[in-house]
């Protein structure tokens, strides 16, 4: 059973702050991790998918980062603004044939006014 | 707008009934998967199609099947319904299957069984 843990569950933060999440996986037979963005009443978005270790990605004000050896990758978001607030969810692969992902329960980030 | 699309968004059905729902992949995605959202779990994966062939299972039941036609939509058929069958059932699609490969999700279709 592949176990995706992601910390903190929920966040809440002031418009400006900078933040960062967790997500643990298991870092055998690992091919690559994806970041996703949720908010309430859309569909998930594709934020980053890495593969290699110690890939980062950038997208605006949010990156990532990815230690396939210790099985964990960050998400940062800095200057922190309310329409960031949002369900991030973090997914992994395994290598092999089976193409599905594995999700994380998510980190719930409230941003303040 | 991911260019993933779902019918029906809501579906409201009693325990015991058969319901269809459907997904259409962005335009010139090949692989189709289905996952279920249920009240405290993650995002689960059911299945994966591609090009019109089943290529994985998840936890899916032995009540709920599923096909993708040669347009490339996929239908998911969930029957006998209880109760707790009632969740967020989402559909995703890639250009190919690959793990390096971002899948985009729809919108979803949320189930309550009554």
């Amino acid at each position: 059973i592949l176990n995706v843990e992601q910390s903190p569950q929920s966040l809440h933060v002031q418009e400006g702050d900078s933040t960062n999440f967790t997500c643990s996986f298991p870092s055998s037979n690992f091919y690559a991790l994806h970041w996703y963005r949720w908010e309430t009443a859309k569909s998930p978005e594709a934020l980053f998918v890495m593969t290699l270790n110690g890939d980062e990605k950038k997208k605006g004000r949010i990156s990532a980062t990815l230690n396939t050896k210790e099985g964990y990758s960050y998400l940062y978001i800095k200057g922190s603004q309310p329409e960031d607030s949002a369900t991030y969810l973090c997914a992994f692969t395994g290598g092999g044939s089976n193409y599905k992902l594995t999700f994380g329960k998510g980190t719930l980030l409230t941003v303040n006014p | 707008d991911s260019g993933v699309t779902q019918t029906p968004k809501h579906l409201i059905t009693a325990t015991g009934q058969r319901v269809t729902l459907r997904c259409s992949p962005r335009s010139g995605d090949l692989s189709v998967y289905w996952y279920q959202q249920s009240l405290d779990q993650g995002l689960q994966f059911l299945i994966h199609y591609y090009n019109g062939e089943e290529r994985a299972k998840g936890n899916i039941l032995e009540r709920f099947s599923a096909q993708q036609f040669p347009d490339l939509h996929s239908e998911l058929n969930l029957s006998s319904l209880e109760l707790g069958d009632s969740a967020l059932y989402f559909c995703a699609s890639s250009v190919a299957p690959g793990q390096g490969e971002t899948q985009y999700f729809g919108p979803g279709t949320r189930l309550l069984v009554l």
